[in-house]
């Protein structure tokens, strides 16, 4: 059972372009969660999502940045109009559950995305 | 609003020595408290989680202890090695289930 995946690793973009950033969850969770680490802080809550609804996305900005989990294919989310600001490492989990006592996260090695 | 803190920030220790990180938190509706490490440039790997009935959870040389009660958690590491070298977060999920993670504590375990 392969781990959480996403693609790419490393990703450079410059001010103005979109990001798109990929999660592919273990095989059997349906739930999934983004973070942003931001150099020198913590890890931040972005998005919940299940299979095509989203959640809860009270920590992702309102602008510039969208998130997905269709029916059928990865989780993405989505960076339009990159600044500098947006230069993070992204890590999504996922879980079989989203509540109660069984709701373990499984993270994935990140995407380090650089905005020159 | 849950808020995770987590004592101490940074931590250096010669190898060998028992060590405590503690992780406290605001919202005792905890669903469960998951304990994970980061090594620098990597993703967070799961060490223990602790279900909202459960008051300790074991694997190996840690051990972590969760109390509702007074909103706290305690990670402790047994025989430090250098390989524990590494930053550890804690994420407590209270009643909004919305996971929120602590700073972390950087560990030094120097040989």
């Amino acid at each position: 059972n392969a781990g959480v995946m996403q693609n790419p690793r490393h990703l450079v973009r410059r001010r103005g372009q979109e990001a798109r950033l990929r999660c592919s969850p273990m095989k059997g969770h349906s739930h999934v969660y983004w973070y942003r680490q931001l150099p020198e802080e913590g890890l931040k809550f972005m998005v919940y999502l299940q299979k095509e609804n989203i959640i809860d996305e009270s920590g992702m900005p309102k602008e510039r940045f969208s998130a997905e989990f269709p029916k059928e294919g990865p989780s993405i989310l989505r960076i339009q109009q990159v600044v500098r600001g947006d230069s993070a490492a992204y890590f999504c989990a996922s879980s079989p559950t989203g509540t109660g006592d069984h709701n373990e996260q499984f993270f994935g090695p990140g995407t380090r995305l650089t905005v020159l | 609003k849950q808020e995770v803190t987590q004592i101490p920030a940074a931590l250096s220790v010669p190898e060998g020595e028992n060590l405590v990180l503690n992780c406290s938190f605001t919202d005792s509706a905890i669903y469960n408290l998951q304990w994970f490490r980061q090594d620098p440039g990597k993703g967070l790997t799961s060490l223990l989680l602790i279900q909202s009935s459960q008051r300790e959870q074991t694997s190996g040389r840690l051990n972590a202890s969760l109390d509702k009660s007074s909103g706290r958690s305690t990670l402790y590491i047994a025989a430090s090695q250098p390989g524990d070298s590494a930053t550890y977060l804690c994420d407590g999920s209270g009643g909004s289930y919305i996971p929120t993670f602590g700073r972390g504590t950087s560990l030094i375990v120097h040989p």
